[in-house]
């Protein structure tokens, strides 16, 4: 089945210690993002590549970083990890419909610890 | 500044009743908006959407009502089923420059009680 994969689903770093999450996709869209969630919290987004074009939000913190080497794969480096970065990590694909619009589709998530 | 907002944080409905999710947005350039559905240790899943231009969109047990003068959407789920117990995520986006992007509001949790 094509799907969204993240590895690893858990993953627990030490304070500061540098971390990579990665995400691999097999339905072969041009648009791959990087989500944050906190507990009862919306989704918020990180960044995305349109293609090889990377966007980062605005109120992203330069502590994130991102990389996409090819269409299948998207990696999330956090280069020195703090408490307040402790949340569930979502990747997502989309492609463009007909109708013009793009929908979404979910990686399960990474829950990043961080002590 | 919550341009999609979900002011249920949880529902709970008898089984086989049914189940209304209500979202609001403030961003009159929304045009697109959508349903996921969530189950905890997994990620969002698609689960309906509607276009601006229509008022409503059924899907199977799954209808979503769209009311553009009060910026105002909700997904009606009929008959409830205890597997529809999960976190529903209101989104929305435009058909414009940036239609890639989603707004997603903070879900609400529906408990079906069986």
């Amino acid at each position: 089945d094509a799907m969204v994969i993240q590895n690893p689903r858990y993953q627990v770093t030490q304070f500061g210690k540098p971390v990579t999450l990665s995400c691999s996709q097999t339905l072969n869209h041009n648009v791959m993002y990087w989500y944050q969630q906190k507990s009862s919290q919306a989704p918020k987004l990180l960044f995305h590549y349109y293609d090889k074009d990377f966007n980062n939000e605005a109120d992203t913190p330069d502590n994130f970083q991102s990389r996409r080497p090819n269409t299948s794969f998207c990696f999330l480096d956090i280069r020195s990890p703090g408490l307040g970065d402790a949340a569930m990590y979502l990747c997502a694909t989309s492609r463009v419909t007909s109708g013009g619009i793009h929908e979404q589709y979910f990686g399960p998530g990474t829950r990043l610890t961080v002590t | 500044d919550q341009q999609v907002k979900q002011n249920s944080p949880s529902l709970s409905v008898q089984e086989g009743r049914i189940s209304i999710l209500n979202c609001d947005y403030t961003n009159s350039m929304f045009d697109y908006f959508l349903w996921y559905k969530k189950y905890p240790a997994e990620g969002p899943t698609f689960l309906i959407s509607i276009s601006s231009i229509k008022d409503k969109n059924e899907d199977g047990r799954f209808t979503v009502f769209l009311n553009k003068s009060a910026k105002h959407l909700s997904l009606h789920i009929v008959p409830s089923q205890p597997g529809d117990s999960a976190v529903y995520f209101c989104a929305a986006s435009t058909a414009n420059f940036g239609n890639e992007k989603l707004t997603f509001g903070t879900g609400t949790r529906l408990t079906i009680i069986p």
